[in-house]
């Protein structure tokens, strides 16, 4: 199975301040990563598809890149409303399984 | 609008069963994958299983193999988790979710609480 290490668990950011969380899989995963947020209380949003595609009506400050194994998310300027928890997902097809990262909590500092 | 509204969370002891339900709207059900997502209290997401469009494919995460069963009714635009031989590790809020293309979770209910205690 493909294992996915996310990191850092958690950080601390001005408001204003530009945001990276990586997502490492175990092996070769092309593009198959998708970025979600999830705000206390509530469920997960879908930010980034296909490692770089920005949903549609999520705000361009937020952004993906990356292939193959190495992957980043970025938000470019950090609002207060960002305040969450983020998780990288991979998608591998032999077999058709879904693996979280274990999450990045970001606050304000 | 999408819309996916779980129910049938509760209390159950360990060993016991429990179905959950999703009912869904707003999109051709028919034509997605579907998935169910669980996350225990204070920790992250796990997927759990995911069933193709028309029921002929389904998958499942290591841990629950055996025990839980995920299926659909499209003609009442539904998904199912039959959860059996329950565990206290199965104490979680469940998700019901639409997965395009059988992995991008584009759409999750609000989810519903199972917890599996004597």
């Amino acid at each position: 199975d493909i294992q996915m290490t996310q990191s850092p668990s958690s950080l601390s950011a001005s408001v204003g301040d530009r945001v990276t969380i990586t997502c490492q899989a175990s092996q070769d995963i092309s593009n198959y990563l998708n970025w979600y947020q999830q705000k206390p209380g509530k469920a997960p949003k879908l930010l980034i598809y296909d490692a770089s595609n920005l949903e549609t009506g999520v705000p361009s400050r937020f952004s993906g890149s990356g292939s193959g194994t190495d992957f980043t998310f970025t938000i470019s300027s950090l609002q207060p409303e960002d305040i969450a928890t983020y998780y990288c997902q991979q998608y591998d097809n032999l077999p058709p399984v879904l693996t979280f990262g274990g999450g990045t909590k970001v606050e304000i500092k | 609008e999408v819309q996916l509204v779980e129910s049938g969370g509760g209390l159950v002891q360990p060993g016991g069963s429990l179905r959950l339900s999703c009912a869904a709207s707003g999109f051709t059900f028919s034509s997605y994958w579907m998935s169910w997502v669980r996350q225990a209290p204070g920790k992250g997401l796990e997927w759990v299983a995911n069933i193709k469009q028309d029921g002929s494919e389904k998958y499942y995460v290591d841990s629950v193999k055996g025990r839980f069963t995920i299926s659909r009714d499209n003609a009442k635009n539904s998904l199912y988790l039959q959860m059996n031989s329950l565990r206290a590790e199965d104490t979680a809020v469940y998700y019901c979710a639409r997965a395009s293309y059988g992995y991008r979770i584009d759409y999750w209910g609000q989810g519903t609480l199972v917890t599996v205690s004597s």
